[in-house]
């Protein structure tokens, strides 16, 4: 069965600091991988897809995920905080494109002035 | 862009009382999707559907719901009676068979009283 862990339900980050939110996914297939972002009061934004092309996978608004198979990791980066960037973020997996997504518990992500 | 659009963004309804959840995926999209987040946890996958039948269901999708497409655009969810423990965020989401992920709408907040 596929599952998701994310670790730090709450991760604090200074602006202009390195983000880093961790993720750790279990399937028996070559998973499908997403990180997704909800801003307060919002919808589910697509972040980043990792779909078996390259490892290293850039998204929207300066994010990019590594794919690491040895680590069953998908990691979750930006070099440089900006305040816009506190919100949740949720990685995903997903056995096939049109499959059912299985999120993890989120990870809020606070934005030090 | 497309969005996919949710309607109401809030619905209040006494326990035991049917609610409708209604959504407008995207035009083009045939695979279509209706999520939950309960207040603090992480969102869940309800039910899948595709060639106007159900392709997969949770255990949270018990015989209260059903998932209706209508018409050629709106996709419903429905909970014949409902309880307390209904109470949530319903995402419903869309995707087209292919290269593109699902695309979440809003969401609709239930409040059961």
């Amino acid at each position: 069965a596929q599952s998701v862990t994310q670790l730090g339900s709450h991760v604090s980050v200074s602006e202009g600091a390195l983000v880093l939110l961790r993720c750790n996914y279990s399937s028996s297939v070559p998973p499908y991988l997403f990180w997704y972002v909800q801003y307060p009061n919002q919808g589910l934004q697509l972040l980043l897809k990792y779909t078996s092309a390259a490892t290293l996978v850039k998204g929207i608004n300066g994010f990019e995920a590594e794919f690491k198979k040895s680590e069953t990791s998908f990691h979750l980066t930006k070099p440089s905080a900006h305040m816009s960037d506190a919100a949740e973020y949720f990685c995903a997996v997903s056995e096939n494109r049109d499959d059912k997504i299985i999120f993890g518990k989120g990870t809020r992500l606070h934005i030090l002035p | 862009e497309p969005e996919v659009t949710q309607t109401p963004s809030h619905q209040v309804t006494q326990m035991g009382q049917e609610v409708i959840l209604r959504c407008v995926p995207i035009s083009n999209h045939l695979y279509f999707y209706w999520y939950r987040q309960i207040l603090g946890q992480k969102v869940e996958f309800l039910v899948s559907f595709y060639n106007n039948e159900i392709s997969e269901k949770s255990e949270i999708f018990d015989d209260q719901f059903s998932v209706e497409r209508p018409d050629g655009s709106n996709f419903t969810l429905k909970i014949r009676s409902t309880k307390l423990e209904d109470s949530a965020m319903y995402f419903c989401a869309s995707s087209v068979s292919g290269n593109q992920p699902q695309h979440f709408g809003d969401g609709t907040r239930l409040s059961i009283l």
